[in-house]
């Protein structure tokens, strides 16, 4: 089962507008990433965040993460029609063994129009 | 650095098949995870091998099984295929990063229909 919820689940805007997507989960994480889909092929690693940040950017990413409120937000700027794609949450907790497990959220479809 | 690659790409079998799906990591990564995503259930983790041996596995049934090759090379196999396993299957290939971080990459995926 997933734990993360995205929302919204489908987002449409105009070339130029900024998107945010919002995501939540429910136990304790050691640092949460984002990944980008398009039509369902393989997962394009965006952003990570760390649970002792509360904010991070990489060109026109920003990410925070409130930990408090287990809820993370995405925002594309000045968005573009080639940032079509399914973009996902994955939280990722330290297993005893050593590995991170990512835990993915539903997703949120983002369309982009010229 | 070559990208982490999944053979084959696309594939369809009957149920009550098996099948072998195949993954090469990044050179130098020791851990390769295998995911499965579903329009119904999402990404869901499947196992995780570091080193050849197994040490992680998500709540798949026992048909799901999977191994790993002194290479890091890695095999998925399902047995008795049901319609139900049907889905996008990716592998990712991680390294520790620092401080308790793994970064994991993914590849392009084998798209398998169970019909």
């Amino acid at each position: 089962s997933q734990q993360g919820e995205e929302d919204p689940q489908a987002l449409s805007i105009q070339e130029g507008e900024n998107a945010t997507m919002n995501c939540s989960y429910k136990t304790s994480i050691n640092n949460l990433q984002w990944y980008r889909q398009n039509s369902g092929r393989g997962l394009v690693h965006l952003i990570l965040i760390r649970s002792n940040e509360r904010e991070k950017h990489s060109g026109r990413l920003r990410v925070t993460l409130d930990t408090s409120k287990k809820s993370s937000s995405l925002l594309i700027t000045a968005s573009r029609a080639a940032d079509t794609a399914s973009y996902f949450c994955a939280t990722a907790s330290t297993h005893n063994t050593g590995f991170q497990k990512l835990v993915f959220g539903t997703g949120t479809r983002l369309l982009v129009s010229p | 650095k070559a990208g982490v690659t999944q053979t084959p790409r696309y594939l369809i079998k009957t149920r009550g098949q098996q099948v072998t799906l195949s993954c090469s990591p990044i050179s130098g990564h020791r851990s390769v995870s295998w995911y499965q995503q579903t329009p119904g259930q999402g990404l869901q983790f499947l196992f995780e091998y570091f080193s050849e041996t197994q040490r992680n596995k998500g709540n798949f049934p026992g048909r799901f099984s999977g191994r790993q090759f002194s290479n890091s090379r890695s095999e998925m196999n399902v047995s008795t295929l049901e319609l139900g396993d049907s889905a996008l299957y990716l592998c990712a290939s991680s390294m520790y990063r620092d401080r308790g971080v793994y970064e994991q990459y993914f590849g392009p995926g084998t798209r398998l229909t169970v019909t």
